[in-house]
């Protein structure tokens, strides 16, 4: 199994709502990164857990929450958005000493903050 | 802080020709990984090949290869006998580290056009 797999694929909410995105991989590994991607632009570091402990906080707002349960599941809690956090939200993964280097990734939820 | 770069925002190519993206890095190590994605319309992040910097051999996996210049700092993608599948927006990216939690940086990416 070389998938990474996020739930909801798309998501439109409100600013006062409160949803979560859902990341989840079997792959065994021991990183998970959530980047953000507005449309025409790269992906920008997030987050980053590393052996389940919050290791990047690339100084995102706290109306962005993260949490990682446990080494496979990571989640993004989300609360009193603005329209321009409107953007697609990348979950990826990588092993950690001894791989070959890269980050899997699953195939992004759409969100749209009304 | 590592920063890439893409110079091309967009190229075309003819169905079963070439084409070579070009990409530049700025790092002070010396041993570091480097990547290209390709992202299609679908949006999922698919890597097409990677390079570890301490390996001079050059990257090949099937019809893509890369042109690795550690000293100019140089990480190009060809793109050999184009097919219309290949039509997606291409990111090269940096890695300074296989460790967990490591980052993975990415350039401003190319948009690839395959004509029929």
């Amino acid at each position: 199994d070389t998938e990474v797999t996020q739930t909801p694929k798309h998501l439109v909410m409100g600013m006062t709502n409160k949803k979560s995105l859902k990341c989840e991989q079997h792959m065994g590994h021991r990183a998970m990164y959530w980047y953000k991607q507005k449309a025409k632009k790269p992906p920008e570091l997030m987050f980053v857990y590393s052996y389940e402990k919050l290791s990047i906080n690339e100084s995102v707002p706290s109306r962005f929450s993260p949490e990682c349960p446990n080494s496979s599941l990571l989640n993004l809690h989300l609360h009193a958005l603005q329209p321009e956090d409107s953007a697609l939200y990348l979950c990826a993964s990588s092993q950690g000493q001894g791989d070959t280097g890269e980050l899997f990734f699953g195939e992004g939820s759409r969100l749209t903050v009304l | 802080a590592q920063t890439v770069t893409q110079s091309q925002p967009e190229m075309s190519v003819q169905e079963a020709e070439t084409v070579t993206l070009s990409c530049t890095y700025d790092t002070s190590e010396s041993d570091y990984y480097l990547f290209w994605y390709k992202q299609p319309p679908s949006r999922q992040m698919i890597l097409v090949i990677r390079q570890e910097a301490y390996k001079q051999q050059n990257a090949t996996e099937n019809r893509f290869s890369v042109n690795f210049q550690k000293a100019a700092k140089s990480f190009s993608l060809k793109i050999s006998d184009s097919q219309l599948g290949d039509a997606a927006m291409y990111f090269c990216a940096y890695r300074r580290s296989k460790a967990a939690g490591n980052k993975l940086t990415f350039g401003g990416g190319t948009r690839v056009l395959v004509k029929p």
